[in-house]
């Protein structure tokens, strides 16, 4: 079984600086993939950026970048020089990579960007 | 390509009621799944299927019922509809295997009085 554990239901960043929302996760599956996904107000699904477990270098995506940690279990998502739209809900997941096991979410993290 | 697209945006239901939430695809993945949004709980997964008549049961699938007749498309069935039911419904699909990231529709917003 998956599980993905965002322990921060809601963070504040001022605008312009840099904030991390972590995320931890357990499986079994020997390779998986960790994603992070946006919603603002508006409702929809934003994909972010995605982490391979052999990857060896943590996945950059412009202003995105995710911090893996394979040894801790952790994926955090770094956001750089915070803009006021970056406020929203953002979710962490991941799924295996071998078969077609399912995509689990965490159950986010709110982000709210103070001008 | 439309991408994911589902119908209707919103809904209202008396308990009882039964209705079809449909979500169809144009880009030929094989895999769609649902996931149910609730505040403070996440994206839940309902039912998930890898390919036309090949459907599984996900985290929360009782009350609900899919069944997949075509790569295109994967209804989510409510039968007798319940207040726990009211959330927002989100259809997604991927290719089979590999890294590719989920594409999701638009949602669907359920309440059932």
């Amino acid at each position: 079984a998956q599980k993905i554990t965002q322990t921060q239901p809601g963070m504040f960043v001022q605008e312009k600086e840099a904030v991390t929302l972590d995320c931890t996760y357990d499986t079994s599956d020997p390779s998986y993939g960790l994603f992070w996904y946006k919603q603002p107000s508006s409702g929809e699904m934003i994909f972010l950026i995605y982490q391979g477990s052999y990857d060896q270098q943590n996945a950059t995506e412009g202003r995105y970048s995710l911090n893996f940690q394979k040894a801790r279990k952790s994926a955090n998502l770094v956001i750089s020089a915070s803009q006021l739209g970056d406020s929203a809900m953002y979710f962490c997941a991941m799924r295996g990579l071998s078969g077609n096991t399912p995509l689990v979410f965490g159950k986010g993290t709110r982000l709210s960007v103070i001008a | 390509n439309a991408g994911v697209t589902q119908t209707p945006k919103f809904q209202v239901l008396k308990t009882g009621q039964s209705m079809t939430l449909q979500c169809a695809q144009d880009m030929n993945h094989e895999y769609m799944s649902w996931y149910r949004q609730d505040p403070g709980m996440g994206l839940r997964l309902i039912h998930y299927s890898v390919g036309a008549g090949i459907t599984d049961q996900g985290e929360v699938p009782n009350g609900y019922n899919v069944s997949r007749s075509t790569t295109e498309d994967f209804p989510l069935r409510l039968l007798s509809a319940a207040p726990s039911q009211t959330s927002v419904y989100f259809c997604a699909s991927r290719t089979t295997g590999g890294e590719e990231t989920q594409y999701f529709g638009p949602g669907t917003r359920l309440l059932v009085l």
